[in-house]
């Protein structure tokens, strides 16, 4: 089985500055990583996921995330905020032995950007 | 607009009465979930399907049934409800053999008094 925990639960950050949302996981066996965002009263919308390859992954709307097999993290940035930016943000894994869709979700990264 | 649709968007119960919430999507997609958001908790699997005909439980399946007669559909039953179950709920699904993560539904807010 695997775990996620996201460090914080809440990240206030002030528009244009950068911003590091922390997920590290637990994994007895190799996982593909993904990064879900939750604008209010939506649903999830994929930002990126790492499959395999290169461990710095980009994804929509400037987002950046970077596997670190070593410290089972996969922390997503961005250089530069947008007041667009506020959102719940999700960390998510699923082992690469089990069938598509049986994903294990963190429990959520609210960030908050202020002029 | 292709996607997977969630009906209705808000719903209020009182506790005991059943009903069924509703998932489709358009995408062919084999794989259907359905989960639960609550504050805190992030998103736990309730059930889940790999294609019409099969279902499975999730995490946290006591108090709903699921079945998946066709592709395109997974309704989720709530059998008898309880204010433990005021929660938001989405469906998502994917393919079964590609790695493009899930698509989402826009979500249920159910309230059980």
């Amino acid at each position: 089985a695997q775990s996620v925990t996201q460090l914080d639960s809440q990240v206030p950050v002030f528009e244009e500055a950068p911003v590091e949302l922390r997920c590290n996981y637990s994994s007895s066996v190799s996982v593909y990583l993904f990064w879900y965002v939750q604008y209010p009263n939506q649903g999830l919308q994929l930002l990126l996921k790492y499959l395999s390859g290169s461990t710095l992954v980009k994804g929509i709307n400037g987002f950046e995330a970077e596997f670190n097999k070593s410290q089972t993290s996969f922390h997503l940035r961005k250089p530069s905020v947008h007041i667009s930016d506020t959102a719940e943000y999700f960390c998510a894994v699923r082992s690469t032995t089990d069938s598509w869709g049986k994903f294990q979700f963190g429990a959520g990264t609210q960030v908050v950007v202020t002029p | 607009n292709a996607g997977v649709t969630q009906t209705p968007k808000f719903q209020v119960l009182k506790t005991g009465q059943s009903m069924t919430l509703q998932c489709a999507q358009d995408m062919n997609h084999e794989y259907m979930s359905w989960y639960r958001q609550d504050p805190g908790m992030g998103l736990r699997l309730i059930h889940y399907s790999v294609g019409a005909g099969i279902t499975d439980q999730g995490e946290v399946p006591n108090g709903y049934n699921v079945s998946r007669s066709t592709t395109e559909d997974f309704p989720l039953r709530l059998l008898s409800a309880a204010p433990s179950q005021t929660s938001v709920y989405f469906c998502a699904s994917s393919y079964s053999s590609r790695p493009y993560g899930y698509t989402f539904g826009s979500g249920t807010r159910l309230t059980v008094v």
